[in-house]
């Protein structure tokens, strides 16, 4: 069945580094990749998106290109802030509606 | 306007005892979803509706869970005779409808936080 593995955590950054969160994934067909974020206290957000090979999802800073030669769809920034401390999950969406999830990884940004 | 909503956000219960747990999606949402997080674990599916159809119950990880949605609205997540490995937070998604269609984006809830002694 389909499956999504992402890096474990935490990951401790200083302020200004850059982030890269890997994620690879195992499906039948052409799923759709996300990344959801979750701040403390908050609830999930889309993070950004792909729904096809090679696409590249963007929002706030953050880039993942879905790479279907590698099944992956790594998240990276290029300049942390100590805001971007949160939890990441890499996400798809087979044939099916249900999300199907990573165990998510969170991210400390120090000043 | 409000997001989805859930209550209680916390709740602690002693192994045995039914537990109730409320979802208010996004009004006007016609597809309302229930995931389950246990410690250190992704997401799991346990249940989808979408509007009047027969709903999915294929997570449902047994037959003490069960769900309920009145129309296309408030959903309720019960479980029966809790066990400890029931902790777990339990997170409710609502979406305009279904499939791939970017149209269709789910918007999660802060969560209930249930813990069973």
């Amino acid at each position: 069945g389909d499956s999504v593995t992402q890096m474990e955590g935490p990951v401790t950054l200083s302020e200004e580094a850059f982030l890269t969160i890997n994620c690879t994934y195992t499906a039948t067909g052409y799923p759709s990749l996300f990344w959801y974020v979750q701040y403390p206290g908050e609830g999930l957000q889309l993070l950004l998106k792909a729904t096809k090979a090679d696409d590249k999802g963007s929002n706030k800073g953050f880039e993942a290109t879905y790479r279907k030669e590698t099944t992956s769809f790594h998240l990276e920034k290029g300049s942390v802030q100590v805001s971007d401390s949160a939890v990441y999950f890499c996400a798809l969406r087979g044939s099916g509606y249900a999300l199907n999830f990573g165990k998510g990884t969170s991210l400390l940004v120090t000043p | 306007g409000a997001g989805v909503s859930q209550s209680p956000s916390n709740k602690v219960t002693e192994k045995g005892k039914d537990v109730e747990l409320r979802c208010d999606p996004i009004s006007g949402h016609t597809a309302l979803y229930w995931y389950r997080q246990r410690l250190g674990q992704g997401l799991e599916f346990l249940i989808y509706f979408q509007g009047n159809s027969a709903p999915d119950k294929s997570g449902l990880p047994s037959d003490r869970f069960s769900a309920e949605r009145t129309g296309e609205s408030v959903s309720t997540l019960t479980i029966q005779r809790t066990q400890q490995e029931d902790s777990a937070v339990y997170l409710c998604a609502s979406s305009l409808g279904r499939g791939q269609s970017s149209y269709n984006e789910q918007f999660f809830g802060p969560g209930t936080r249930l813990t069973v002694l």
